[in-house]
C-alpha cells in the first residue's frame, strides 16, 4: 500500500491567494483528519471526517479554512484567502475503525509570505 | 477536555544506553488508547507502539517499551539500546473511544550522543 499520499510537499503562496492542499487516504480506511503542526501551537486536529462525512470542525480556526471529501479516496483543505499566519506544516491521517492507529502523510509545508 | 503532557521539551542520551520519555495524560473516559510517534527531521510521523487502556499489560515493540499506569494516568516510553536513527521528535497521543482525532502532546526532542 502506498499509505497516505498528500500534495503538494512544499507549497509558497503570497498572502491572499487561496491554496489548496491534497490528501488521498489509505484504501479501506474510514476515518480521516487534518492536523496542522506549528512550533507554538504543536500538532491541532482540524477537522476530521468518517465515512466522508464532517464530523468535527471545531478545530479549524476560522471561515478562511475549508475542508471537503468528495468520495472516499480524496479530501482537500483550502485556505482562502491564505495570511502569513497560516504557514505551517499540514497533516492529513487516516484509520480504519476504532482501535487502530492514525497513519500519517509526509505532510505539506506551507509558507505564505 | 483531554491534555497530554510532556514534561521533558529535550533529552540526550548516549548511544546503546536506556531512556525513558515521559507523559501524562487527563482524561475522565474509560475507553480509550495511548500512543507514541516518532517524527524525525523528514517530519514524518511514524507509529512506534500503541496501548490500550484496557490492557494491563504494557505493549513491548522490539526496543521500545511502555509503562503505563493507568491510576497514575502516566505513560512512558523507554528506548533500550539507543541507536543514532532514534534521533527525532518524540509525542505522545491519546485517543478516546469515539475515535474522534488524536490528542497530542507537544513532543520531546530526543538526541543521541555517539
Amino acid at each position: 500500500d502506498a499509505g497516505v499520499i498528500q500534495s503538494p510537499r512544499h507549497e509558497v503562496t503570497e498572502m491572499g491567494q487561496e491554496v489548496t492542499l491534497r490528501c488521498k487516504p489509505i484504501s479501506g480506511h474510514n476515518s480521516l483528519f487534518w492536523y496542522r503542526q506549528t512550533m507554538m501551537r504543536g500538532l491541532e486536529l482540524l477537522i476530521y471526517f468518517n465515512n466522508n462525512v464532517p464530523i468535527d470542525d471545531s478545530g479549524m480556526p476560522e471561515d478562511r479554512f475549508s475542508a471537503k471529501m468528495p468520495n472516499a479516496s480524496f479530501s482537500t483543505l483550502k485556505i482562502q484567502p491564505s495570511e502569513p499566519r497560516d504557514s505551517a506544516v499540514y497533516f492529513c491521517a487516516s484509520s480504519s475503525r476504532s482501535g487502530s492507529p492514525l497513519h500519517f502523510g509526509n505532510g505539506t509545508r506551507l509558507t505564505v509570505t | 477536555a483531554q491534555t497530554v503532557t510532556q514534561s521533558q521539551p529535550e533529552m540526550s542520551v548516549q548511544e546503546a544506553e536506556t531512556v525513558t520519555l515521559s507523559c501524562t495524560y487527563d482524561t475522565s473516559e474509560s475507553d480509550y488508547y495511548l500512543f507514541w510517534y516518532k517524527q524525525p527531521p523528514s517530519r514524518q510521523m511514524i507509529l512506534v507502539i500503541r496501548q490500550e487502556a484496557y490492557k494491563q499489560q504494557n505493549a513491548t515493540e522490539n526496543r521500545f517499551s511502555v509503562n503505563f499506569q493507568k491510576a497514575a494516568k502516566s505513560f512512558s516510553l523507554k528506548i533500550s539500546d539507543s541507536q543514532l536513527g532514534d534521533a527525532a521528535m518524540y509525542f505522545c497521543a491519546y485517543i478516546g473511544g469515539d475515535w474522534d482525532g488524536l490528542t497530542f502532546g507537544k513532543g520531546t526532542h530526543l538526541i543521541i550522543q555517539p
